[in-house]
């Protein structure tokens, strides 16, 4: 296994597009996270999912988010008409299910810039 | 909101060891203390965690107070790739991560 993949690593889009970025988990994870994080802070949470169910968002979310793992497997998240802040790094991570506390794996992320 | 206090910054000299401080007040019984690390350009790295034993793996050790209110992450002796960002994060049933800002640790040769 290679880790938690994400694609594509840049994407640079304007103000007002569509977005959707990938996140290919670690395969025996039954849980996926997505994260924000902007330069100098720490990585912000966005959603999650167990399996195929999407379990917690964060009120921080806007409705131009959406986020899907529709087998359970890999992962999509879309932002509809980007605006200038929404460019940022854009986390995926992996784990099992919380049972003794066990850690998350990270990808690399996918950086947005809107211009 | 983030649950634990860490110190913004610190600074190391290689080969020496380091002591990352956290403090977790509100910790409660089933939290798990974990820590991550991140280095520039790329995504958090897990490093450890605990529950109420100190714990050792070969990156670090996590020392946990007796009253779980505090743990300080041992880096027995850092090198430059040692430094990043540290964070220090309760891990409560049920909710996912939530990241503070975390300790910057700068290690000079």
């Amino acid at each position: 296994d290679t880790g938690v993949s994400q694609d594509p690593r840049h994407k640079i889009t304007k103000r007002g597009q569509n977005v959707t970025f990938r996140c290919d988990p670690i395969s025996e994870h039954n849980r996926l996270y997505w994260y924000r994080q902007t330069l100098g802070q720490g990585p912000e949470f966005l959603t999650y999912f167990q399996n195929e169910a999407q379990l917690e968002k964060s009120r921080l979310l806007s409705d131009r988010f959406s986020a899907e793992r529709p087998k359970g497997s890999f992962s999509t998240l879309e932002i509809q008409r980007t605006e200038q802040g929404d460019s940022a790094m854009y986390l995926c991570a992996s784990s099992l299910a919380r049972t003794g506390g066990y850690g998350y794996t990270f990808g690399s992320g996918t950086r947005l810039t809107v211009v | 909101d983030a649950k634990t206090t860490q110190p913004n910054s610190m600074e190391s000299n290689e080969e020496e060891p380091v002591h990352l401080p956290c403090n977790h007040s509100t910790i409660s019984g089933t939290d798990y203390i974990h820590w991550y690390r991140q280095l520039p350009s790329q995504g958090p790295e897990y490093v450890i965690h605990g529950l109420t034993s100190n714990v050792n793996n070969r990156m670090a050790s996590l020392a946990i107070a007796e009253d779980r209110k505090s743990s300080t992450l041992i880096l027995h002796r850092a090198t430059l790739r040692d430094a990043a960002v540290y964070y220090c994060i309760l891990d409560q049933a049920g909710t996912a991560l939530i990241f503070g800002k975390g300790t910057t640790l700068s290690v000079s040769s």
